[in-house]
């Protein structure tokens, strides 16, 4: 049975950065085509995908915030860990972490997700 | 071109059938997966590979591309298909990932 579950800070202060963690069961990320990827989505608002990485330790990034995003993976802990730098109000969303079992061109599990709220 | 653009709001009656698009010139050389995503709700994949869908989908959810347009089609809509529905793909390198704004389908 395949699961994922995002757990990091329900709060953070504008500046800061937010780390949160994907711990995930089920599949191993080293078997080839299997990706996890970060997806956020404000109150109301649309998905956005932000950052990918794959059995082969690759990394892609949302192009905007590129510069503000780092993904890694632990695959002796069956994590995946996504930082954001300088937290604004306007990242303020619910953060998914999904399994792509398909080279990432689609996200069979989805994490139940982690509301973050900017706010000082 | 890293955007999908979707309509974003759609109404059917129960038990007809609708057509819920996604444009992008990306998906003229890579595959489209759907989203369905109900209020509160993690998304659920619908459709991936252009027309297969995993496992616990009914087959009343198929999906088609034509193009630089990619569709989801629900045959005989229920109430219960009322949600949210995202495309996805990657953009034009290949390497990102995209969704689409998403499309808001109420069922009369």
């Amino acid at each position: 049975q395949v699961t994922l579950r995002e757990s990091g800070p329900a709060l953070v202060k504008p500046t800061q950065t937010l780390t949160l963690t994907c711990t995930f069961s089920g599949f191993s990320l080293t078997s080839s085509g299997m990706c996890v990827s970060w997806i956020r989505q404000p109150p109301g608002k649309a998905l956005e995908w932000l950052a990918l990485i794959d059995w082969d330790g690759d990394k892609y990034y949302n192009t905007s915030l590129k510069t503000r995003l780092t993904i890694s993976k632990d695959t002796s802990k069956n994590q995946v860990v996504l930082a954001m730098t300088n937290m604004d109000p306007v990242d303020s969303a619910t953060y998914y972490c999904a399994r792509g079992n398909d080279y990432g061109d689609s996200f069979d599990y989805w994490g139940q997700g982690t509301l973050v709220t900017v706010s000082s | 071109s890293s955007e999908l653009t979707q309509d974003p709001a759609v109404s059917v009656a129960l038990g007809q059938t609708v057509r819920i698009t996604c444009q992008g010139d990306s998906l003229r050389s890579y595959f489209a997966s759907w989203y369905q995503q109900k209020p509160r709700q993690a998304p659920i994949l619908v459709i991936y590979r252009k027309n297969r869908r995993p496992s616990g989908i009914p087959d009343r959810f198929s999906g088609s591309i034509s193009g630089n347009t990619a569709s989801l089609t629900i045959t005989g809509t229920q109430a219960e298909d009322e949600a949210d529905y995202y495309c996805n793909s990657r953009d034009s390198s290949g390497h990102q990932r995209v969704f689409g704004g998403g499309t808001k389908l109420t069922v009369l």
